[in-house]
């Protein structure tokens, strides 16, 4: 069964780097993933796509600060330089067929 | 500028009926797969519904196969979603969500704000 999992919270301080991980379920690790953000009260807003192969492609006016990584069935979202508005839910999305799948999403608070 | 403005949720009984719709702009709607995400309320994400660009291929969740049915009118730049026999768990904000190419399973790239359906228990 197509899964992706992800940690309920995170936090880290103003102008520092975190780092978030989105994991596939077993006999998965090869799927891409897709990461999104929603900050408080609005809806979802779109990072990036992220391949197995680490190789990524961002959203629209996403900034530089979003990278994105991968290692086996781990796919990960690093921001950098923290700003207060990146405290907000990310989601991590993947796919099958007929199928699309959200994980749970991680609460960052920025200290 | 892509847009996507959901409207059409309400409060309704359950067993009821309610038909959603999300108008698109700013994209060339028909080369687009689209899809209906729902959050209840303090909960995740939760893929509903998917539609191809043309509208010849449907998915569901099965928490709502046989209920809803997803569609879309390319001339009017409009999706939908009809949902039926509604219970008090269909209780969420529906968002609209844009694929990012014509194949209907992948990443969403652009979002609605949504609309909120409520189901009283």
């Amino acid at each position: 069964q197509l899964v992706v999992t992800q940690s309920p919270s995170a936090s880290a301080s103003l102008g520092a780097s975190v780092k978030l991980t989105c994991t596939l379920s077993s006999g998965h690790s090869s799927y891409a993933i897709a990461w999104h953000q929603q900050q408080p009260e609005k809806g979802p807003r779109y990072l990036m796509k992220l391949n197995s192969d680490g190789t990524h492609s961002k959203g629209d006016g996403i900034p530089d600060r979003f990278s994105g990584s991968s290692s086996g069935a781990e796919r990960y979202l690093t921001i950098s330089s923290l700003r207060s508005e990146d405290e907000a839910d990310y989601y991590c999305q993947t796919w099958g067929i007929g199928i699309q799948v959200f994980g749970g999403g991680t609460r960052l608070t920025v200290l | 500028e892509v847009q996507l403005v959901e409207s059409g949720g309400g409060l309704v009984q359950p067993g009821g009926s309610l038909r959603l719709s999300c108008a698109a702009s700013g994209f060339t709607f028909n080369n687009y797969a689209m899809s209906w995400v729902r959050q209840a309320p303090g909960k995740g994400l939760e893929w509903v519904s998917a539609i191809s660009g043309r509208g010849r291929s449907t998915d569901y969740a099965d928490s709502v196969k046989g209920r809803f049915t997803i569609s879309r009118d390319n001339s009017k730049n409009t999706l939908y979603l009809e949902m039926n026999s509604l219970r008090a768990e269909d209780t969420a904000l529906y968002y609209c969500a844009k694929r990012a190419d014509i194949v209907v399973v992948g990443d969403f790239d652009y979002w609605g704000q949504g609309t909120l359906v409520t189901v009283p228990s």
